[in-house]
């Protein structure tokens, strides 16, 4: 398998714009991830779907995030509009099965800078 | 809510050499400790996982140490190599389906 696919790998933005960030997780897992990493903050958990339906979005930052999965192969998180204070690494990873006891595939990330 | 604490924050070590990372956790109710493994420009990458049936497990030069009654686990990376040098996070369940990761550790190896 591939593995986890993030795209675009880099994007550099200006704020205010939108921002979407694809994601493409490994064939037959039935959980997805978006994580949020930055040096102040590590590793967060925005968001994450069981079988396409977003269970806990606790972890968005605030309304400008959006996430979504329209089916078992894509999904996509959005920020509109964008700030600067958004600039991070973000990434989608998918389980096959409870993330308690199960490994977690990451993507590659998406590094974002907002300037 | 799971509140992980590791130690130290970074750690430089000599090629041959053992690297020692600690972690703390609070929630007792879960029983999978992992630890990912992140090269820079990478994601993280399972490196190695216990169960707290047992208090040690050893895959190649990597072991993880486990205190239940002391809520800690520990990885050990012994013959430290050159590519090691790599961040480390622990992690442990919030829930069913979420871990808490700890801040990382940054491990260099000289050659």
């Amino acid at each position: 398998d591939a593995g986890v696919i993030q795209s675009p790998r880099h994007e550099v933005t200006e704020m205010g714009q939108e921002v979407t960030l694809r994601c493409k997780p490994i064939s037959g897992h039935d959980y997805l991830f978006w994580y949020r990493q930055t040096m102040m903050r590590g590793l967060e958990l925005l968001i994450y779907f069981n079988n396409n339906v977003p269970i806990d979005d606790s972890g968005m930052p605030e309304d400008r995030f959006s996430a979504k999965m329209p089916n078992a192969s894509f999904s996509t998180l959005k920020i509109q509009p964008s700030e600067p204070r958004d600039s991070a690494v973000y990434f989608c990873a998918s389980s096959l099965g409870r993330a308690s006891g199960n490994t977690i595939y990451f993507g590659e990330g998406s590094w974002l800078t907002v300037v | 809510q799971q509140q992980v604490k590791q130690s130290p924050q970074s750690l430089i070590v000599q090629k041959g050499g053992i690297s020692i990372i600690n972690c703390a956790y609070e929630n007792t109710a879960f029983d999978y400790f992992p630890w990912y493994q992140q090269f820079p420009g990478k994601g993280p990458a399972l490196l190695i996982a216990i169960r707290p049936d047992v208090s040690e497990k050893k895959e190649g030069r990597f072991t993880i140490s486990f205190n239940k009654s002391a809520k800690q686990f520990s990885l050990h990376i012994m013959d430290s190599q050159p590519g090691d040098s790599a961040t480390y996070f622990c992690a442990a369940p919030d829930n069913d389906y979420k871990l808490s990761f700890g801040a990382g550790t940054t491990v260099t190896v000289r050659a």
